[in-house]
């Protein structure tokens, strides 16, 4: 089945302790970026890979890193979590927008509901 | 800057009324729009739009694109208690890459 799956579902953690996101997906897609979602605020990117060890900032990036060492996963890595970092984090995966005349949409993850105390 | 723009931001009706949603955009090097719909979890992908004045349609929804006021509409006909959730639009940019997303419409449909 081809899928996104993120791990874990549900973190709670304290203030500056560093913690990964996993994320990874069976579609051999090249493109793959995560979001946060926060209420009012929609979806918001955080980064973005075009393809393996290709990596670029979306509109929110502060506070986060990633890695592409594999076209099928891409952890968010957040090394000093604070509070306003709490939201629920999507992670997507889709073929390259350069593909024309394809299906571009991207296929999200079940999310992970990260609460930093 | 880059922003898509939904509207209503929410909105409720009655089973079997007919809802419109919108959806404009400001976008460098338009590349695609997307439509997705959020229950509890993860965005469902609904449609995806190139062209303009092409309707797509799957079932009691459908989708059209309007490249010239750079706007979408989403029409959901007949809906039912199922299809109260939050509708996302989305754009992509070909300079940037980016999928940029709107806020969303919470529509809520009651028996």
């Amino acid at each position: 089945e081809a899928q996104v799956t993120q791990n874990p579902r549900y973190l709670i953690t304290v203030t500056g302790k560093k913690l990964t996101v996993t994320c990874s997906q069976n579609m051999n897609h090249e493109y793959m970026s995560w979001y946060r979602q926060d209420p009012g605020l929609g979806l918001r990117q955080i980064y973005y890979s075009m393809n393996v060890e290709v990596t670029d900032k979306g509109d929110v990036p502060e506070g986060y890193k990633v890695s592409r060492k594999e076209k099928r996963n891409f952890p968010l890595i957040l090394e000093s979590p604070s509070p306003n970092q709490t939201s629920l984090y999507f992670c997507a995966s889709s073929l390259s927008p350069y593909r024309v005349g394809m299906n571009t949409e991207a296929f999200f993850g079940q999310g992970t509901r990260l609460t930093v105390v | 800057e880059d922003k898509v723009v939904q509207s209503p931001l929410s909105l409720v009706v009655h089973e079997g009324d007919t809802v419109t949603l919108n959806c404009s955009y400001e976008v460098t090097n338009f590349r695609s729009l997307l439509w997705y719909k959020q229950e509890k979890k993860a965005p469902t992908f609904l449609f995806m739009l190139t062209s303009s004045g092409i309707e797509k349609k799957s079932g009691r929804l459908s989708s059209i694109l309007d490249k010239k006021e750079l706007f979408s509409i989403l029409n959901i006909t007949a809906t039912q208690t199922g299809d109260s959730a939050v509708y996302l639009c989305a754009v992509t940019s070909g300079a940037t890459n980016k999928l940029i997303f709107g806020t969303g419409t919470l529509l809520a449909v009651q028996p």
